[in-house]
């Protein structure tokens, strides 16, 4: 099973400034995904991060808020821009390495003052 | 479009009481099935999957079968520990190495 990483693990940030959170994966994959978990909630997918070309945003997510890299089959980055606190949240990074299993990281905590 | 809804929490047991988390779904096509478990401060960890009708996934006295005909996944334990305190989500994702859709979360508490 693929283990991730997430740095940093928590932040707390003023609104306006923007965060980048960095996932890695100890093995190559062929999938990574980033999701949000607002606070007491379920977990929402904002983008599937795709090697060597721009992510795919679901509904509600867009490129210049949450922009999206991924340079190779182990590592992606996630940016929050322009924060306000409703960004405040719990952002996770999830990979596929095969079919039916998929892994997370153990989060990015953010608080947006 | 496709969804998960889970049984409403929270649920509080005492040790060694039988645990069951109702999970349904409507899906477009032929899900597999998930249930992850997210212990508190952690992500989320994989527990149990089921690809295909009737079959049961099954890990760390967990169990869950995938029943087509009622459209459910429902995840039981025959004696819960406190160490099983934490957030259970059921999940599916429909395509081959595509995206999961959670449900709401349930949130259950042991008590010695």
């Amino acid at each position: 099973s693929a283990v991730i990483s997430q740095k940093p693990s928590r932040d707390i940030c003023q609104r306006g400034t923007s965060l980048t959170i960095q996932c890695q994966v100890d093995s190559q994959v062929t999938m990574m995904f980033w999701y949000r978990q607002q606070p007491g909630q379920s977990l929402t997918l904002i983008a599937t991060a795709n090697q060597g070309s721009e992510a795919t945003y679901e509904s509600g997510f867009v490129i210049d808020k949450f922009p999206i890299s991924r340079p190779n089959l182990t590592f992606s980055t996630l940016t929050v821009s322009n924060m306000s606190p409703e960004d405040s949240s719990i952002y996770l990074c999830s990979a596929r390495d095969s079919p039916y299993e998929q892994y997370f990281g153990p989060g990015t905590r953010l608080t947006v003052t | 479009g496709n969804s998960v809804t889970q049984m409403e929490g929270p649920v509080t047991l005492s040790e060694e009481a039988f645990l069951t988390i109702n999970c349904t779904y409507t899906a477009t096509g032929y899900p597999s099935l998930f249930w992850y478990v997210q212990y508190p401060g952690e992500g989320l960890q994989l527990l149990l999957k089921a690809t295909k009708a009737d079959d049961k996934g099954s890990n760390k006295g967990f169990e869950a079968t995938y029943r087509k005909e009622t459209t459910s996944f429902h995840l039981e334990k025959g004696s819960v520990q406190v160490s099983d305190s934490a957030v259970y989500f059921c999940a599916l994702s429909v395509i081959n190495y595509g995206k999961l859709t959670f449900g709401q979360g349930t949130i259950l508490t042991v008590h010695p």
